[in-house]
Order: C-alpha cells, then sequence, then structure tokens
C-alpha cells in the first residue's frame, strides 16, 4: 500500500524568501504524484501533479516541485513566497490497479510573516 | 456557482441523530467521493463512486453510507452520529481518466455534541 509523509506539521517564511515543502512516498512503482493547496475555510486546489517525463514539473501561483526516485521524494518549492501563500498543502500520490487511489499527507501549514 | 456544492455547510447535531450531508457538481464528471478531514490526520477516504451504480467502500466507511443519487448528487449518511466523527468532510469529483485532477467541494463541518 501507498503512503505519504510530510514530515513538517508547521513551517513559517517571511515574505519574499524562499520555500521548499517536503514529501516522502512509499510505493512499489512509479507512482503518480500531486500537490494540494487548501486555504482557510476552501476546499482542495490542484497545484501540480507529476506522472511521467520530466522530473521538474510546473505548476499554478509560480510552484514548482521535483520528483527524486532515488529518494522517493516529491517537493515543492516556490523561490518567492507572497503573503497569499499562507494556506495549507497536501501532497497525495495515487496508485495503479482498476481504482486510482489517492492518498494525502498530513498536511503542511505555511504561515507567512511580512 | 461552485463546480462542486456541499449542503450544509456546517452542521452541529447531537450523539445519535441521523445526519445527511448533500453534494451536488456541475462538472459532468462520473466519479465522486466523500472524504473526511482531521487535523494532523491529512484527509481519509470514506466512500467512492465511479456511476450510479458504483459504490465502494475507502478506508474509514465504517459508521458511514452513501447513496448516488444521480450522476451530480452524491449524498453521505451517519445513522446515527457519534462525537468522534466530528470533522470536516468533503465531497471530490473527477473525470474517468487515471490520475485526473480531485476537485473539491468548500466542506461540510459537523460537530456532534
Amino acid at each position: 500500500a501507498q503512503s505519504v509523509t510530510q514530515p513538517d506539521i508547521h513551517i513559517t517564511v517571511s515574505e519574499g524568501a524562499s520555500l521548499e515543502l517536503r514529501c516522502n512516498y512509499s510505493y512499489g512503482a512509479t507512482p503518480y504524484l500531486f500537490w494540494y493547496v487548501q486555504s482557510p475555510g476552501q476546499g482542495l486546489q490542484l497545484l501540480l501533479k507529476y506522472f511521467s517525463g520530466d522530473t521538474l514539473v510546473q505548476g499554478i501561483k509560480g510552484f514548482e516541485a521535483e520528483f527524486k526516485r532515488s529518494q522517493s521524494s516529491f517537493n515543492l518549492r516556490k523561490p518567492s513566497v507572497h503573503w497569499s501563500d499562507a494556506a495549507e498543502y497536501f501532497c497525495a500520490v495515487g496508485a495503479g490497479g482498476g481504482y486510482q487511489k489517492v492518498t494525502f499527507g498530513t498536511g503542511t501549514k505555511l504561515q507567512v510573516i511580512p | 456557482d461552485a463546480d462542486v456544492t456541499q449542503t450544509p455547510r456546517n452542521r452541529i447535531t447531537k450523539t445519535g441523530k441521523r445526519i445527511m450531508l448533500e453534494c451536488s457538481q456541475t462538472k459532468g464528471h462520473d466519479r465522486m467521493y466523500w472524504y473526511r478531514q482531521d487535523p494532523g490526520l491529512g484527509l481519509r477516504l470514506i466512500y467512492y463512486s465511479f456511476d450510479v451504480k458504483d459504490i465502494n467502500k475507502g478506508e474509514i466507511s465504517d459508521g458511514y453510507s452513501v447513496s448516488r443519487q444521480a450522476q451530480a448528487k452524491f449524498s453521505l449518511s451517519l445513522e446515527s452520529a457519534i462525537p468522534n466523527q466530528t470533522a470536516l468532510y468533503f465531497c471530490a469529483t473527477s473525470d474517468s481518466q487515471w490520475g485526473g485532477e480531485l476537485f473539491f467541494g468548500e466542506g461540510s463541518r459537523l460537530t456532534v455534541l
């Protein structure tokens, strides 16, 4: 069975600083990987996803993520954080078979300070 | 209007009461899901449906039931609510392509006293 680990429960960064959110997954084959963002009082929105090909994936709002098979990681990055990026971020892994099961990590809450 | 609409958005109820959370979507997707979100636990899948005649249990289905009334409607019921079912519930949809994006509603916050 697949699993996702987000080791950082809460991260605080200054506005304009760079950001990296960590995600490690466990799955026997090449997974489908996702990052979702949840703004306060809202549902989740897809930031980006990796299926195959280029291991550096670009998403919305200036985010990118890099798939590293050797490290079983899919870390999310942004070069310069804006106050509006304050939210909770979820990494997710999708597995194969007849049903595409998507397993979510426990989330990382991002606080942005002026 | 939102593509995925959940009602009610907030509900407080008492132990033992029957509760229904409703979800409707205008995206035309075949697949619909109910997730539960608890602090520190992320999202966990309760039930999912690939079409009107297809209902499947997720990882935490005990104490819940669902009904797919139409392609666009998927309801979650708690037959006899208990306090540990206090959580934020999300409905989501996706198309039938493998690896398709999940589209979420804004959530239904349920408190069971």
